[in-house]
């Protein structure tokens, strides 16, 4: 079975903090995605990518980075997390070409105060 | 750009009514469209697709035709269930992308017994 799991399902940290969301799948794919979930305005897409140490930025990848070392895992970074940063994150896979379903993790709700 | 309008929730409806959920988009090229659903606490799920013109994609008891003369894909199910309470999310990706997904804002359903 498809599985994506992300390292923390909630997390509450301070202004300036360094935060670090872990997302690992088990189904070899060559692309990984990284959204935020608010209310209203659905899925946001902050970073994506296509093969290892390759990276691309979405639509609002301001206050991020993202790191993707081993084809498996793909980590969001918050350099110094802020309270606009405060929602829900969520993972997601896909295979290579001609593949179109994305796979998503659980989400972790991270809050900052 | 490419964008994605589904109708606001929340849906509230009672066991065994009909239910459909309105999705229009805008994009260029010919693009794959998807319904995905979150349960409560979870994260997204595949509900069903369309990759062409025509296409109806249809699970467990949904189905959405993928209407390019009105840009339109909208859910319907002829009998909903408890269970069935989840936000629902329309869904693109651009004929010619990296396989990014454009989200709509999401459709609260909630049934009632």
């Amino acid at each position: 079975d498809v599985k994506v799991t992300q390292s923390s399902r909630y997390l509450v940290k301070r202004t300036g903090e360094k935060v670090f969301l872990e997302c690992v799948q088990d189904m070899d794919h060559e692309n990984m995605f990284w959204y935020r979930q608010d209310p209203g305005l659905g899925l946001r897409l902050i970073y994506f990518s296509y093969d290892v140490k390759m990276k691309e930025k979405g639509d609002i990848p301001e206050g991020y980075s993202v790191s993707r070392e081993k084809k498996e895992r793909f980590s969001l970074i918050l350099e110094s997390a802020s309270t606009n940063q405060t929602s829900m994150y969520l993972c997601a896979s896909r295979g290579g070409l001609g593949t179109d379903t994305q796979y998503f993790g659980p989400g972790t709700r991270l809050t900052v105060l | 750009g490419d964008s994605v309008t589904q109708m606001e929730g929340p849906v509230t409806l009672s066991e065994e009514a009909f239910l459909t959920i309105n999705c229009t988009y805008t994009a260029t090229g010919y693009p794959s469209l998807f319904w995905y659903v979150q349960y409560p606490g979870e994260g997204l799920q595949l509900l069903l697709k369309a990759t062409k013109a025509d296409d109806k994609g249809s699970n467990k008891g949904f189905e959405a035709t993928y209407r390019k003369e009105t840009t339109s894909f909208h859910l319907e199910k002829g009998s909903v269930q408890v269970s069935d309470s989840a936000v629902y999310f329309c869904a693109l990706t651009p004929g010619d992308s990296w396989g990014k997904l454009q989200f709509g804002a999401g459709t609260q359903v909630v049934v009632t017994p």
